[in-house]
């Protein structure tokens, strides 16, 4: 199975903060990446599908870049509703996601 | 609008089995593949299998193979994640998700079933 480690695990910063997340691929998975938004008590929320196409919807301070085995997502300046768990998804052999990321208010 | 209906929570005994259903309304329901994902307490996410709606075919995680089974009913839209031999280990939320062939990315999501183990 391929494995996505995903850093940090949680991360507390402020509003209008850059933040960078970042998840490894144990194998090449070219661009098959996905990423998430959760919120407590919610269905997670796809942001960035393919490694870098925003979601229709999601506001453009989401980005996602990378390929291969390394991929972030980006968010350029921090909102309120922001704050929650994001996570990534490899699509290429089977599914997996990474353990998540929680981001806390500093 | 696109929506993902789930059946109600639920408890079982160990070694019970759990039938969790997901009815989609909004879209062509033969046009997209249901996944299911669970999500322990406290926890992150774990894909379980997906069915196509349309040729009824299914893909399981290794993990669950012996103990998930997916169906569906097209005339009422709805698909169905059966888990047997249950555990304390599978109390969790179990979430269906719908995703295009072409993409597999997850855009439409259920609410959510919560399955609690318990003796």
């Amino acid at each position: 199975d391929i494995q996505m480690t995903q850093s940090p695990s949680s991360l507390s910063a402020s509003v209008g903060d850059r933040v960078t997340i970042t998840c490894r691929a144990s194998a090449d998975i070219v661009r098959y990446v996905n990423w998430y938004q959760q919120k407590p008590g919610e269905a997670p929320k796809v942001l960035i599908y393919a490694a870098s196409t925003l979601q229709s919807g999601v506001p453009s301070r989401f980005s996602g870049s990378g390929s291969g085995t390394d991929f972030t997502l980006t968010i350029s300046s921090l909102q309120p509703e922001d704050f929650a768990t994001y996570f990534c998804q490899q699509t290429y052999r089977t599914y997996t996601f990474g353990q998540g990321t929680k981001l806390v208010i500093k | 609008q696109v929506q993902l209906e789930q059946s109600g929570a639920d408890v079982k005994k160990p070694g019970a089995s759990v039938k969790v259903s997901c009815q989609a309304s909004g879209y062509t329901f033969t046009g997209y593949y249901i996944h299911w994902v669970r999500q322990a307490p406290g926890q992150g996410l774990e894909w379980m299998a997906w069915i196509s709606p349309n040729s009824g075919g299914t893909s399981y995680a290794q993990k669950f193979q012996d103990r998930v089974t997916l169906t569906r009913d097209t005339s009422i839209s709805t698909a169905y994640m059966e888990l047997n031999s249950l555990t304390s280990d599978d109390t969790a939320v179990y979430f269906c998700a719908r995703a295009a062939a072409s993409t597999w990315y997850f855009d439409f999501w259920g609410q959510g079933t919560l399955v609690t183990v318990s003796s």
